[in-house]
């Protein structure tokens, strides 16, 4: 079965640290790009990072440039989300989504995970 | 970048069909032939329903169909029914990232 889940949220103060990850399984991960999207408790989906299949490029929302930084591990069938400085309009479900295609970025996602979920607060 | 522009809701009866537009811009929508739809039912993750303006992945019924016009996308549902009640969003690719619409609650009455 095709599955993506992810693991890592919690409770964090602002300006504290946290790690996403998502477990992979059922295909071929590296000949997919990768992405981050989240959405904040009662509002729409806003998408977050992508990563290509050998991780040699990464883009960022505007909103967390400096701040996170995607990667995988190919080899553990694993996409990370390493999140810094949060804040409290981080608080958000964040899921892992796997791009559609294996030629390029087509920014359609057909395969997400359950989400995790982020708060930030003190 | 601002989230691409889609009605806060639209209803219909079972039977009739709905039409949910998405509004871009020349950088986005416009600029590209990669615009998707979701499906997403409360506390569920999305679900992919169009992509590439117009064509439906393997499972999903033939009631949902796409189409774009400059930097407005369409999302049709044919043949309302109970289960399509749920929020849908558009996406479009832009320079390596993503955008996504407003969202559209879509109750069937």
């Amino acid at each position: 079965e095709v599955q993506l889940v992810e693991s890592g949220g919690g409770l964090v103060q602002p300006g504290g640290s946290l790690r996403l990850s998502c477990a992979a399984s059922g295909f071929t991960f590296s000949s997919y790009w990768m992405s981050w999207v989240r959405q904040a408790p009662g509002k729409g989906l806003e998408w977050v990072a992508n990563i290509k299949q050998d991780g040699s490029e990464k883009y960022y929302v505007d909103s967390v440039k400096g701040r996170f930084t995607i990667s995988r591990d190919n080899a553990k069938n694993s996409l990370y989300l390493q999140m810094n400085s949060l804040r409290a309009e981080d608080t958000a479900v964040y899921y892992c989504a796997r791009d559609l295609s294996v030629w390029s970025f087509s920014s359609a996602f057909d395969i997400w995970g359950q989400g995790t979920m982020v708060t930030v607060s003190s | 970048q601002s989230a691409l522009t889609q009605p806060a809701s639209v209803s219909g009866s079972p039977g009739q069909s709905i039409t949910i537009s998405c509004t871009g811009t020349s950088s986005d929508v416009g600029g590209y032939n990669y615009v998707s739809w979701y499906q997403q039912h409360p506390g569920k993750a999305p679900k992919l329903m169009i992509y590439d303006v117009s064509n439906r992945p393997s499972g999903v019924s033939n009631r949902f169909s796409g189409s774009k016009s400059g930097n407005t996308a369409s999302l049709t549902i044919s043949g309302l029914q109970a289960e399509d009640e749920a929020d849908y969003y558009c996406s479009s690719y832009t320079s390596s990232s993503t955008l996504f619409g407003t969202g559209t609650k879509v109750t069937v009455l």
